[in-house]
């Protein structure tokens, strides 16, 4: 069963740094393509930043382009997000997907909810 | 707002069939790029619904079809279901902006 847990979500200052890590198991990992997509409180899904399988090709909304990096280790089968700069705008719960394809989202994890406050 | 277009909620009777529409532009679905549906349930995460426009991944009922054409998709659910009541979005990929793009979400009520 293909189990994706998200973690390194809560509430953070604005300006703040923070790291989303993803543990992912039930299947092969190298072999996919994963990406973030947020949801903020009381609006749609947002996709934020996808990685190939070999990390040959990384993409990102216009939206977080600059502040957020996605990164991933094959070996320990894990999905990073890190984040810089936080904003409000930020806040949202955050999903992590892994996928066969390039280009839709299969299988997502509950997702980690992160806050940015003063 | 959303770079695809969605009708922010849709109702049917159970039994009946409805139709969510998703339109998009010469950038995304009408620049031939995919189109992909996901039910969220409340409190639980997305599920793909629908992937490459037609195809349903294994589990998903065939009750829920969909289609695309020009610029515009559509999600069809027939034989509604009380279990049916979620959110439904549209996702593709958009050129112009070198990134993938979702619709704003329908709401589906089973009265």
């Amino acid at each position: 069963e293909v189990q994706l847990v998200e973690s390194g979500g809560g509430l953070v200052q604005p300006g703040r740094p923070l790291r989303l890590s993803c543990a992912a198991s039930g299947f092969t990992f190298g072999d996919h393509a994963m990406h973030w997509v947020r949801q903020a409180p009381g609006k749609g899904l947002e996709w934020v930043s996808g990685i190939s399988w070999n990390s040959g090709s990384i993409v990102y909304a216009d939206s977080v382009r600059g502040r957020f990096t996605i990164s991933r280790d094959n070996a320990k089968n894990s999905l990073y997000l890190q984040i810089n700069s936080l904003r409000a705008e930020d806040t949202a719960l955050y999903y992590c997907i892994g996928s066969s394809s390039w280009f839709y989202f299969e299988s997502w994890g509950q997702g980690t909810l992160v806050t940015v406050s003063s | 707002q959303s770079v695809l277009t969605q009708s922010p909620s849709v109702s049917g009777a159970p039994g009946q069939r409805v139709t969510i529409s998703c339109t998009g532009s010469s950038s995304n679905i009408g620049a031939g790029y995919d189109v992909h549906w996901y039910q969220k349930l409340p409190g639980t995460a997305p599920k793909l619904l629908i992937y490459t426009n037609t195809n349903r991944p294994s589990g998903v009922p065939d009750r829920f079809s969909g289609s695309r054409s020009g610029t515009s998709a559509s999600l069809d659910i027939t034989g509604l279901q009380a279990e049916d009541e979620a959110d439904y979005y549209c996702q593709s990929y958009d050129g112009s902006l070198s990134g993938y793009v979702f619709g704003g979400g329908t709401k589906l009520a089973v009265l």
